[in-house]
């Protein structure tokens, strides 16, 4: 099972917009609307920030949000703050029976 | 509250053993999966295995079939990660994290064990 494929890099100014994508196939992303983010700051452990999609967990601020269309996935973070600059991996189900979980490469995100 | 939390960095010699564990409080340790993801240092994550305590259920990644192995203690509600013979490509941080049996997200993830293998 391959890697989703993520940009590697992603920057923005405060208070703009940032999307980013999380391509996978018609076996993983495509077939089920089982994708998480996670947000791992620099030494931290990561942090689920949206499941199934588009959920977001309690305590989670509402400017990020979760999308998907076909075999791609996409996070947005409206409004992007200072503290949201992190590494952002996605991660699908694939259903496999031998291991049903694949993640991304991983997003960048700078607050310039 | 919710917690897994792991032991301590290790620093081995190639060939070497190891067993690193993740304890969780807070929850039913018997009802959520436990897997354990490995980062690299400056790379990204991946998954290593699967384990449900209820039923000793074990899934390994292709990539780590053989190379590691995934126990638990339900009794202390610990979960282990295990290599028989290390090798310094082995370094890197590894994570615990959780899912309920049924969910397909992780939403607690323990604070990370730091391997480093060098002779």
């Amino acid at each position: 099972q391959s890697a989703l494929t993520q940009p590697r890099s992603v920057s923005g100014s405060p208070g703009q917009s940032v999307t980013f994508s999380c391509t996978g196939t018609s076996s993983d992303v495509g077939a089920y609307n089982y994708v998480s983010w996670y947000q791992q700051h620099p030494g931290k452990a990561p942090k689920l920030m949206i499941y199934d999609v588009t959920k977001r967990p309690s305590g989670v601020p509402d400017r990020f949000s979760g999308s998907k269309s076909g075999s791609t996935a996409s996070l947005t973070i409206s409004g992007v703050q200072a503290e949201d600059e992190a590494d952002y991996y996605c991660c699908s189900y694939t259903g496999s029976f031998i291991f049903p979980y694949v993640f991304g490469t991983g997003t960048e995100v700078t607050v310039l | 509250e919710v917690q897994l939390v792991q032991s301590g960095a290790e620093v081995k010699k190639p060939g070497e053993s190891l067993k690193i564990s993740c304890k969780g409080s807070g929850y039913s340790f018997t009802n959520y999966w436990i897997g354990w993801v490995r980062q690299m240092p400056g790379q990204g994550l991946e998954w290593m295995g699967l384990f449900y305590p209820a039923n000793s259920d074990t899934k390994y990644s292709p990539s780590f079939q053989g190379q590691v192995t995934i126990s638990a203690d339900e009794s202390i509600s610990t979960a282990y990660l295990q290599w028989s013979s290390l090798k310094a490509s082995d370094t890197a941080m590894y994570y615990c994290t959780r899912a309920l049996n049924g969910l397909t997200y992780f939403d607690t993830w323990g604070q990370g064990t730091l391997v480093t293998v060098s002779s």
